[in-house]
């Protein structure tokens, strides 16, 4: 099984502030790496697709890079509405898996 | 328009059984997987197993084998996650997805909530 590590954890971060989420793959999942954003009480969402593909109508403040065991979520100038837990997931092979999270709050 | 659409929140006793269901429209049902995932209180997201509607082939996550049991009904569209016997570490929010597997996870149920107490 993949396993997907996260970091941070939780990060507080000030409004226009940048934020980077990292997520690395225990193997090479060469870009099948996702990324979703998930607000309270919602259904998670679909950020980012295959590393750094953007996805219709998500805001362009939103990027991915990587590719291999190493990858990164980026939030260019952070806004109120991005408070969330965003995930990695990874399609590379079965069992699918998901990273454990991380949540960030607005400062 | 594709739709996911879950059955109600449920609240159950330990011990007893339980079977929730997705019914899926807007799209050929055999053209994708149907997934599981279950994210505990405060918790992350963690996969549970996916099938395709088109021959039931299922595929289960290890932390999952043999305690819940995934199913479909091809001809109404639904899937379905089932357990012979709740016990209180099933509290959780169930959401099932559209996957091919190989993709990202493009629609999402809207979860059904199991709370198991007694």
């Amino acid at each position: 099984e993949i396993v997907l590590t996260q970091s941070p954890d939780f990060q507080s971060v000030t409004p226009k502030e940048k934020v980077t989420i990292t997520c690395r793959a225990s193997q090479s999942i060469g870009s099948s790496l996702h990324w979703y954003q998930q607000k309270p009480d919602q259904s998670p969402k679909l950020l980012i697709k295959y590393a750094s593909q953007s996805i219709s109508g998500v805001p362009s403040r939103f990027s991915g890079s990587g590719s291999g065991t190493d990858f990164t979520l980026t939030i260019n100038s952070l806004e109120a509405e991005d408070a969330a837990a965003y995930y990695c997931h990874q399609s590379s092979s079965l069992p699918l898996t998901f990273g454990g999270g991380t949540k960030v709050e607005i400062k | 328009e594709v739709q996911l659409v879950q059955s109600g929140a449920e609240v159950k006793k330990p011990g007893e059984s339980l079977k929730i269901s997705c019914k899926c429209s807007g799209y050929s049902l055999t053209s994708y997987w149907i997934g599981w995932v279950r994210q505990m209180p405060g918790k992350g997201l963690e996969w549970m197993g996916i099938i395709y509607p088109g021959d039931s082939d299922t595929r289960y996550s290890p932390s999952f084998q043999g305690q819940v049991t995934i199913s479909v009904d091809k001809s109404i569209g639904t899937a379905f996650l089932q357990w012979s016997s709740l016990k209180a570490s099933d509290t959780a929010m169930y959401f099932c997805v559209r996957t091919t597997v190989t993709t990202p996870v493009d629609y999402w149920g809207q979860g059904t909530l199991v709370t198991v107490s007694s």
